[in-house]
């Protein structure tokens, strides 16, 4: 495969149930981000990782959980979630350069329904 | 802080019509720009971008887009719309934050395109 690849691209789940969200990227980047999609918002960033590590948080609720094993693979594990949390999750990779500007590489997303 | 802002948040065209979506952006320094466009169900796809240099920058699918200061803006064009560029566009603003920046990308809100035939 090609791209940034995510699964699965669709996901019910109760709010007492634990899920994951899983990003793979094939483009040989470093950098991976999870970001939330909800109708009529802008796109609002979760989290950044750097050559596996996290530089941000962007104030994420502890019900989200994080996890980059390796520069190519991203997860976010969900437990405890509130039907608010319902919405598109997209992940993106890019290269780290230094003074910015790297072009970010988006996922289709994982549509999230929490009832 | 930087930030986007898309004033229009729906627009119609009929096919064969010129396009614009506009795009302004804050931001205290040179910005990066981007411009996205989602289809629905379906990520965010890069349009085009602008770094440096040349201020009319040329994209995929016939788009374009031109930088300009001195108006903080970074509009969207395309001379001819076809029915399959109807979907959402996104422009966003990277950030330079020196040595230490990971490409923090700010979004705007978003402009659906309706194409009529």
């Amino acid at each position: 495969e090609t791209g940034v690849t995510q699964t699965p691209r669709h996901l019910v789940m109760g709010m007492t149930n634990k899920k994951s969200l899983k990003c793979e990227q094939h483009l040989g980047h470093n950098a991976m981000y999870w970001y939330k999609q909800s109708a009529k918002k802008p796109l609002e960033l979760m989290f950044v990782y750097n050559f596996k590590e996290q530089t941000e948080n962007n104030s994420v609720p502890s019900r989200f959980s994080p996890e980059c094993p390796n520069s190519s693979h991203l997860f976010l594990h969900l437990h405890t979630l509130q039907p608010e949390d319902s919405a598109l999750y997209l992940c993106a990779s890019s290269l780290f350069r230094v003074g910015g500007g790297e072009t970010q590489y988006f996922g289709p997303g994982t549509r999230l329904l929490v009832l | 802080a930087q930030s986007v802002t898309q004033p229009d948040i729906h627009i119609t065209v009929s096919e064969g019509a010129s396009l614009e979506l506009r795009c302004n952006y804050s931001y205290g320094a040179t910005p990066y720009l981007f411009w996205y466009v989602q289809s629905p169900g379906q990520g965010l796809q890069l349009l085009l971008k602008y770094f440096s240099g040349d201020t009319l920058v040329q994209g995929i699918k016939g788009f374009e887009a031109e930088f300009k200061r001195s108006q903080s803006s970074f509009n969207l064009r395309k001379p001819s719309v076809h029915w399959s560029d109807a979907a959402e566009y996104f422009c966003a603003v990277g950030a330079d934050a020196g040595g230490t920046s990971y490409g923090k990308l700010t979004f705007g809100q978003g402009t659906i395109l309706t194409v009529h035939p």
